[in-house]
């Protein structure tokens, strides 16, 4: 059981590249989420999808695309990735509306 | 408007002694839930507590609970017997009625002495 998988673990990218960021979870959630986190602010939620075949915008959606491929994964995509994108981007999932399980995060630095 | 507030950006606590970390939420919602996670240098996200806003009592786990002053909508984390591991950045979250996101506060680390 490895609950919530995340890769790459870390990625640098030129201004303009694009991107897929993957996550799976094992623990048959619905729900699953895209965070990023930068310094001195917290987590901040991108694209989530409460169940399979929805996703819905956060607090910061623009210049991010993502997909609910199945139950079991949910996609970020970076189509032109920008300076402002570089952060720690963490997937999460959940069941019902409990606890929210998070994955080890990915690192990523657009130069 | 912030929905969670943790004013405290960075503490220090003496090894065994126990610490306070300031959450306070901002909701017209009667039913929510509140949550706390850590996050160790390493960088990954644990749960550690959840409080319920129609709970009777405060929620223990271990040596963290959560001092729930409704009226005064704070959910203060106590950790006692503070210990080396317990170094690490602490968040405070909330989820509003049948809403399925989470809203995080800034969060505040915790440095533990020897």
């Amino acid at each position: 059981n490895a609950g919530v998988t995340q890769t790459p673990k870390f990625q640098v990218l030129k201004t303009g590249q694009s991107m897929t960021l993957q996550c799976a979870q094992d623990m048959n959630h619905n729900s699953m989420y895209w965070y990023r986190q930068d310094p001195g602010m917290g987590l901040r939620l991108i694209y989530y999808s409460a169940s399979e075949g929805t996703t819905d915008k956060g607090e910061v959606p623009n210049g991010y695309n993502v997909s609910r491929l199945n139950k079991r994964e949910f996609s970020l995509r970076l189509e032109s990735a920008a300076p402002s994108q570089t952060s720690v981007y963490f997937c999460a999932s959940m069941v019902l509306r409990e606890t929210q399980y998070f994955g080890p995060g990915t690192r990523l630095l657009v130069l | 408007a912030q929905k969670i507030t943790q004013t405290q950006p960075g503490m220090f606590v003496q090894e065994k002694e126990a610490v306070t970390l300031d959450c306070t939420y901002d909701t017209s919602d009667p039913s929510y839930g509140l949550f706390w996670y850590k996050q160790p240098s390493s960088g990954e996200m644990i749960f550690l507590i959840y409080q319920g806003s129609y709970d009777q009592q405060n929620a223990t786990e271990g040596r963290y609970s959560l001092n729930f002053q409704k009226a005064r909508k704070s959910a203060n984390l106590v950790i006692s017997a503070s210990q080396l591991g317990d170094s690490a950045m602490y968040f405070c979250a909330m989820r509003e009625g049948g809403d399925y996101k989470l809203s995080f506060g800034a969060g505040t680390t915790v440095t533990v002495r020897a």
